[in-house]
């Protein structure tokens, strides 16, 4: 079975920071997302990656299929930033994506 | 585009009453997906098709719950009868058919049921 781990599971920084959140998954995998869910509101797809390294404007996700671990990068973080970010795997081609229980992020200005 | 499309945003029921929860997909996604989301347990996958017929509905929690896809642009929740242990952030998502293509998600029916 697919364990998909990330940590912290909560965060609290300060605007400016420079934030890591990390994901670590237990088999191989096809796809990996990044996903952004702010207070109320829906699911927003961040990125979806299979090797190496994505960035969208503040934001970069990298990962590492050997290690079987990917993390996502905030940078110049703002409190809009606040959200919670999850972590998501695809076994093979068209399977269902494996969620991890996301990391609650806030930034405080 | 307007997006995957949930209605009701919320629903209060008591306990004992039938629930519907409605979802109409991106026009051409060949994928739908039934989530259920708690704190305890974060999002967990209860249904999905595949042009409309349902593909592991192992994520089912009873029979109680039930889903259906009628067309390409509308599929049902439903829980029958309701539970307190039942409330929960209840999303439906689609993608295209193409391997890895990116998720896109409703803004969710949050389920109260007293």
């Amino acid at each position: 079975k697919n364990e998909v781990e990330q940590s912290p599971q909560n965060l609290t920084a300060q605007e400016g920071e420079f934030i890591t959140i990390n994901c670590s998954y237990s088999v191989g995998i096809s796809a990996l997302h990044w996903l952004q869910q702010h207070p109320g509101g829906g699911i927003v797809s961040l990125f979806m990656l299979s090797s190496g390294k994505k960035k969208h404007g503040r934001l970069i996700a990298t990962i590492n299929i050997q290690e079987k671990h990917s993390s996502l990068h905030i940078t110049a973080s703002h409190p809009r930033d606040s959200a919670v970010y999850i972590c998501a795997v695809r076994p093979s081609g068209n399977t269902p994506l494996v969620f991890g229980k996301g990391t609650r992020l806030s930034v405080i200005a | 585009d307007a997006g995957v499309i949930q209605s009701p945003r919320h629903e209060v029921t008591e306990m004992g009453q039938e629930v519907t929860l409605r979802c109409k997909p991106i026009s051409g996604h060949d994928y739908l997906f039934w989530y259920r989301q708690t704190m305890m347990r974060g999002l967990e996958l209860l249904i999905y098709f595949n042009n409309n017929v349902p593909i592991d509905d192992s994520g089912m929690p009873e029979d109680r719950f039930s889903a259906k896809m009628p067309n390409a642009s509308f599929s049902t929740l439903k829980i029958q009868p309701s539970e307190p242990r039942d409330s929960a952030v209840y999303f439906c998502a689609s993608r295209p058919g193409r391997d890895n293509s990116p998720l896109h998600f409703g803004n969710g029916t949050r389920l109260t049921v007293t």
